[in-house]
């Protein structure tokens, strides 16, 4: 069974610019979350889908967004980037949505952004 | 204001030790996550528990609701178990609040 797949990995934009990362869940989960980590803050949610629909979003501005297409597969959107949005942006995917708490979260390998 | 705090925040062992990292929270919770993220940065979810205890292997996480506080023991510790430890609960939002995470090292 394959695990939740991020791509790109590794990429490197300049300041202005904007970045869309890609997540793919686990097969037959349908909610996946994203977050991101600094050395600064650590880990930080971003927000969550289910079903297509974002259910959370966690306190960043409006210029991170993200949506979830019908086969569970989800962006995230980062618009006029700034240096400190260099960062790890993981995904994770579960069955359930993080609300219920029932769900065991898988998460991806990250994508690792730089902005110069 | 929901917080989770961890402790110690840095841990060096000699292989085979008993290893303890703690994970205290400010408000009640229905499940705690137990994560762990090696250095290539990937994140393995260790345990998710609501109460009592879970084990796998030489892992051992328990929680007591009452008292707010979880804890990760690794048994027989080895070097491959050198990684960031990081607890995690479910936020009033449904989102998660992480802690900073307890950066362990285990020298052969």
């Amino acid at each position: 069974k394959a695990g939740v797949t991020q791509t790109p990995r590794y990429l490197i934009k300049t300041r202005g610019q904007q970045v869309t990362l890609s997540c793919s869940p686990i097969s037959g989960h349908r909610s996946v979350s994203w977050y991101q980590q600094t050395p600064g803050q650590g880990l930080q949610f971003l927000f969550e889908y289910f079903s297509e629909t974002q259910r959370n979003k966690g306190n960043f501005p409006g210029r991170f967004s993200g949506r979830q297409f019908s086969n569970s597969r989800s962006e995230m959107n980062v618009s006029t980037l700034e240096l400190g949005d260099s960062a790890l942006y993981l995904c994770a995917s579960s069955l359930a949505p993080s609300r219920a708490n029932t769900g065991e979260l898988f998460f991806g390998e990250g994508s690792r952004l730089t902005v110069l | 204001k929901n917080e989770v705090e961890q402790s110690p925040q840095n841990l060096t062992a000699q292989e085979g030790e008993f290893i303890t990292i703690n994970c205290s929270y400010s408000v009640g919770i229905s499940a705690l996550h137990w994560l762990q993220q090696h250095p290539g940065g990937g994140i393995v979810s260790l345990f998710m528990l609501s109460s009592g205890k879970k084990k796998h292997g030489r892992l051992i996480a328990t929680i007591n609701i009452q008292e707010k506080h979880s804890s990760l023991h690794i048994t027989a510790s080895h070097p491959r178990d050198s990684a960031v430890y990081i607890c995690a609960h479910g936020g009033s939002q449904g989102n998660l609040i992480f802690g900073k995470g307890t950066k362990l090292s285990v020298k052969p």
